[in-house]
């Protein structure tokens, strides 16, 4: 079966510190790996993809992915983050059909 | 931009109403979504449409239909609405073929209802 692991409910960093949200997968046949951000009372915006190519996907508002294919892995990471970062962050893969995971809420303290 | 546009922010309904909610999208996309989010169990699909007048069942259609009359419009309707359906549904568009060839989707801003 297609599924996608959020392990962490939540994830608590210091602002200025680097944070990562980590998602692993488990598809048949080559992943199309996805994360959206979601911000209290508002809809999923989209933050990066990784189709194919190169492991270390850049992504809006300073987000990086690291696609790992032998850990089956697709971590999110942002070198230093910010206040405005708080939200609940989805991993999500594209088999037939976009699958997400539970959600991550990060919590970036001042 | 792409707008996905959800006909309510919030909704109160009585159980046992037929209930309706609307999705519309202003970007010609083929592909509609509609999901529920709940605390702990992330989004999960209800139905979509890859095209007008077509629909395929999600992870959990139970309690749940669709109609897609308009390319633009993608309205989810609870036949007789429950307690265990209150919760948040998002509708999302994507391009053709998009999602399953890994074009991202477009979300509105959610629906939070509430059955009493």
């Amino acid at each position: 079966a297609q599924s996608v692991a959020q392990p962490e409910d939540q994830v608590n960093v210091a602002e200025g510190n680097p944070l990562t949200v980590k998602c692993t997968y488990s598809v048949s046949g080559n992943p199309y790996l996805f994360w959206y951000v979601q911000y209290p009372n508002r809809g999923l915006q989209f933050l990066l993809k990784y189709i194919t190519g190169d492991n270390l996907v850049k992504g809006s508002y300073g987000f990086e992915a690291e696609f790992n294919k032998s850990q089956t892995s697709f971590h999110l990471k942002k070198p230093s983050a910010l206040v405005s970062d708080s939200a609940l962050y989805f991993c999500a893969v594209n088999t037939d059909k976009l699958i997400f995971g539970t959600g991550t809420r990060l919590q970036v303290f001042p | 931009d792409v707008k996905v546009t959800q006909s309510s922010r919030y909704l109160v309904k009585r159980t046992g109403e037929k209930v309706f909610l609307e999705c519309v999208q202003d970007m010609d996309h083929e592909n509609m979504f509609w999901y529920r989010q709940d605390p702990g169990l992330g989004l999960r699909l209800i139905y979509f449409s890859y095209d007008v007048k077509m629909k395929e069942k999600g992870d959990i259609p139970e309690g749940y239909s669709v109609s897609r009359e308009k390319k633009e419009r993608f309205s989810l309707i609870l036949e007789s609405a429950s307690t265990n359906q209150t919760s948040m549904y998002l509708c999302a568009s994507s391009l053709p073929q998009g999602i399953m060839e890994g074009t991202e989707a477009f979300f509105g801003q959610g629906t939070r209802l509430t059955v009493v």
